[in-house]
Order: structure tokens, then sequence, then C-alpha cells
């Protein structure tokens, strides 16, 4: 079975510009998390989604959104980048909720310039 | 809202029993404790989930007391291959929306 699929691996912009990250989840996962991770904050909840709904969201402005398809494949949009959000984004699945096990991607490294 | 708090760093030698708690005053009567191992440019990899007492599967145990304040994640037998950041992980309920808390993890460093 395929792991959760991240796209780029890799990104960079620069300071105003939006980006969007892709995620697919595990064949038959229909939950997926988004995550942001840097070495002050550690690892912070940005949204999960379900069914093409979100359903949790953590303390992200509003340039943090996100969406998810009916093929459970997902995406994370940041909008008017900020230096500050530099950092690696993992995305995670899991069958039906966030106090499942989850498995991660190995995420998207973003560098704001 | 509930808060993880654990070592930033633990130290130990190959072939020891590591010990890592975490401490989560607030967590919910339905949360469970999940913990998390990460190496360096990896999405975290699960590693074991309890609700209350004692878990073991075949690379760790967890210990919860009987008030779930707290968690002890025990990992038996270190090798070099296990210093990497530990995530302890519980879950917050505030409303409709669900909080996501994570510790900072701790840094385990294996040394020969």
């Amino acid at each position: 079975k395929a792991g959760v699929t991240q796209t780029p691996r890799y990104l960079i912009k620069t300071r105003g510009q939006q980006v969007t990250l892709s995620c697919s989840p595990i064949s038959g996962h229909r939950s997926v998390s988004w995550y942001q991770q840097t070495p002050g904050q550690g690892l912070q909840f940005l949204f999960e989604y379900f069914s093409e709904t979100q359903r949790n969201k953590g303390n992200f402005p509003g340039r943090f959104s996100g969406r998810q398809f009916s093929n459970s494949r997902s995406e994370m949009n940041v909008s008017t980048l900020e230096l500050g959000d530099s950092a690696l984004y993992l995305c995670a699945s899991s069958l039906a909720g966030v106090n499942e096990k989850l498995f991660f991607g190995s995420g998207t490294q973003l560098s704001v310039l | 809202l509930a808060k993880t708090t654990q070592p930033i760093s633990m130290d130990s030698y190959e072939g020891q029993e590591v010990n890592i708690t975490c401490s989560h005053n607030n967590i919910a009567t339905n949360d469970y404790i999940t913990w998390y191992q990460q190496f360096p440019s990896q999405g975290p990899r699960f590693i074991i989930q309890g609700y209350k007492t004692k878990v073991t599967n075949e690379v760790a145990s967890l210990f919860i007391p009987a008030d779930r304040k707290s968690s002890t994640l025990s990992l038996p037998r270190v090798s070099l291959s296990d210093t990497a950041v530990y995530y302890c992980l519980v879950g917050d309920h505030a409303g409709n929306n669900r909080k996501l808390i994570w510790g900072l993890g701790t840094s385990l460093a294996v040394n020969p």
C-alpha cells in the first residue's frame, strides 16, 4: 500500500506570494490533517478535513486554508506569504480521525525569501 | 486547553531502558494519548497509543496512571537507531473544534 505522498518536496517563494501544497492520503483514509513544523514552535496543528469538510482547525490566521476533494486528496494554500511561514509542512492521513493512528508524509519544506 | 510538557532532551546508552514522561493535566475524558517518533527530514511515525493503564507492543510500552494526567513511554534496550525526537500527542476538545496539542518533543540521543 502506498504511503502518504506530499508534493512538492521543496519550495522557494518570496514574500507576498501564495503557495499550494498537495497531499495524497493512503488509499481508504478519509481524514487528512495538516501541520506546520518549525524549530522554535515544534509541530502545530493547522486543520483537519474529513469527507471534503473541514472538521477541526488550529490557531492559524485565515491566510492558511485548505480543501479536500472527493478522492480524499487534500491541498493547503497559504496566501500573502510572510517570512515566518518558512517551515516544514506535514500532512497526515488516518481512517477516520486525528485521534487515530496518523500516517505522515515526508513533508514540503517551504522557504520564504 | 490541554497542554503537554515533556523534557526537551535526554541522553542514554545502547542497551539501556529509556523512560520519557509527558504531563497533560487537562486531558479530556474521551481523549487518547499517542506517542510518535520523528527522524530528521521525515514525518513522525506512530509508536503507541493508550487510554489507561498499560499498553505494550513490539517496540515500546506506555504507562498511564489512573488520573491520566501523565504518561510514560518506555523504550526497552535502546539502540543507536532510536536516536530521534519523541512526541506526546493528546487531543484537546474545545466545543466543536478539536485542537490537537503536540508537545515540543523530547530529543533522545542514544550513545554507543
